[in-house]
């Protein structure tokens, strides 16, 4: 299947400071990907739709000022935590579409787990 | 609105045994259903991606399958062994929106 590689896996930082996640297509352009939002022993709860030179859709509820996100080429997306606070300590994945076209599968990176101290 | 549900919510076996992990879902227009594998800590790892005109998909032990009327699927795991403990959710997108729509996942612990 497509490979999407997230970086960095884990980051501790304190609060205040602001953590860049990158999500990468490796073998596949993504015109489309998704970020989502993890707790534990919970399912993935969707926070945007990041499309490639244009600004995100983001979800209800979901900060677009606190959650930037960057999509500027094919390959790669990034989500910025600003003034990051400790409530916003989770596990954060990305997803993008790489199958066949007209499929619809998705696949996903390993994960970014934050931890703001 | 789709809701998709998984049951169980945990489930414990002995290593060996076949087993059957259940997803619904409430609107049965879909495009795809997908079902991933979780381990803890880790992303998400697809494992079967079932279009609406399929009936099943296959892979090695798993095998997964898609009744729309009813709004059903299954993974079926053959043989299971302690390497399958894992959770595994389920996926439909949004017939509006596109979204993909989780289900809570199944824990799955297999004992040597």
């Amino acid at each position: 299947g497509a490979v999407v590689s997230q970086h960095p896996s884990w980051v501790i930082c304190k609060s205040g400071t602001s953590v860049k996640i990158e999500c990468r297509s490796l073998d596949f352009q993504a015109t489309t990907m998704f970020w989502y939002r993890q707790f534990p022993k919970q399912s993935l709860m969707l926070m945007a739709t990041s499309n490639e030179g244009s600004k995100a859709t983001y979800e209800q509820g979901v900060e677009k000022d606190k959650f930037l996100i960057n999509h500027a080429s094919l390959t790669l997306s990034t989500l910025t935590v600003t003034s990051a606070h400790p409530e916003d300590s989770s596990f954060y994945i990305c997803s993008a579409s790489g199958g066949r076209a007209g499929t619809g599968e998705l696949f996903f990176g390993e994960g970014s787990r934050l931890t703001v101290l | 609105k789709q809701e998709v549900t998984q049951i169980p919510a945990a489930l414990s076996v002995p290593e060996g045994e076949n087993l059957v992990l259940n997803c619904s879902f409430t609107d049965s227009a879909i495009y795809n259903l997908q079902w991933f594998r979780q381990d803890p800590g880790k992303g998400l790892t697809s494992l079967l991606l079932i279009q609406s005109s399929q009936r099943e998909q296959t892979s090695g032990r798993l095998n997964a399958s898609l009744d729309k009327s009813s709004g059903r699927s299954t993974l079926y795991i053959a043989a299971s062994q302690p390497g399958d403990s894992a959770t595994y959710l389920c996926a439909v997108p949004s017939s509006n929106t596109g979204k993909l729509i989780f289900g809570q996942g199944t824990t799955l612990q297999v004992k040597p």
